[in-house]
């Protein structure tokens, strides 16, 4: 398709458990983002991948937390053991170049993860 | 103090109101700034960019003062399908360059 495409939209899982979320990234994009946005509440930065360069991990809660991009395209979030506040909908967003300068974030319909 | 800052709202207003949201940020060096729109449950969609000159797409209107670290977004003839959450967004200058993202102002518009 020709939009950012998460998988899966809904994932329920019980406490303690990993989970990976998918996203496939618009082709040509070399600058990929993860957030996550909790029920009313604001989009929360985790990580950032462009290109090549090293990614900006800053904002991953714990280290329960990792992601990887390989081949400069398809990204996986994994977070191990999950926990109860964990629950949120992740959003991916990629970008063709840096967005600090467009600004422009295609994002993706996100993953919502329950955690029991 | 958050980076930046928006007032939640909600705003309810009857439709063909005119309504404006105001979003102040705290990094003088900041250089870019963009409002994108959040409907319920949907992903977050860039809307326009804001010039230093100010620029308007249609019925909205989008301004920045740098002197006072606001930018401005302006809705005239407001319809039901504006109805959504108003994200400010401006980019964190210097070495760490990011895009900071405030929490949103809710608008609602009424029959």
């Amino acid at each position: 398709g020709a939009g950012v495409s998460q998988s899966p939209s809904n994932k329920v899982t019980e406490k303690g458990k990993d989970v990976e979320l998918r996203c496939d990234p618009i082709s040509g994009h070399t600058a990929l983002y993860w957030y996550r946005q909790s029920l009313g509440q604001g989009l929360e930065f985790l990580i950032y991948f462009q290109g090549n360069s090293a990614p900006d991990k800053s904002g991953l809660p714990s280290d329960r937390f990792s992601a990887e991009r390989t081949g400069g395209s398809v990204s996986t979030l994994t977070i191990q053991r999950t926990q109860q506040e964990d629950s949120a909908v992740y959003l991916c967003a990629s970008s063709p170049g840096p967005p600090v300068d467009t600004g422009e974030l295609f994002f993706g319909e996100g993953s919502r993860l329950t955690v029991l | 103090r958050k980076e930046v800052e928006q007032d939640p709202g909600p705003f309810n207003v009857p439709e063909g109101a005119t309504v404006a949201f105001n979003c102040t940020y705290s990094n003088s060096a900041s250089q870019s700034f963009f409002w994108y729109r959040q409907d319920c449950r949907k992903e977050p969609k860039l809307l326009m960019s804001v010039y230093s000159s100010g620029n308007e797409d249609g019925r909205f209107t989008a301004q920045l003062n740098r002197a006072s670290q606001y930018i401005s977004l302006l809705i005239r003839d407001s319809k039901l399908s504006d109805s959504a959450t108003y994200l400010c967004v401006v980019n964190r200058a210097g070495n760490n360059r990011k895009l900071i993202w405030g929490l949103g102002t809710s608008l609602a518009v009424n029959p």
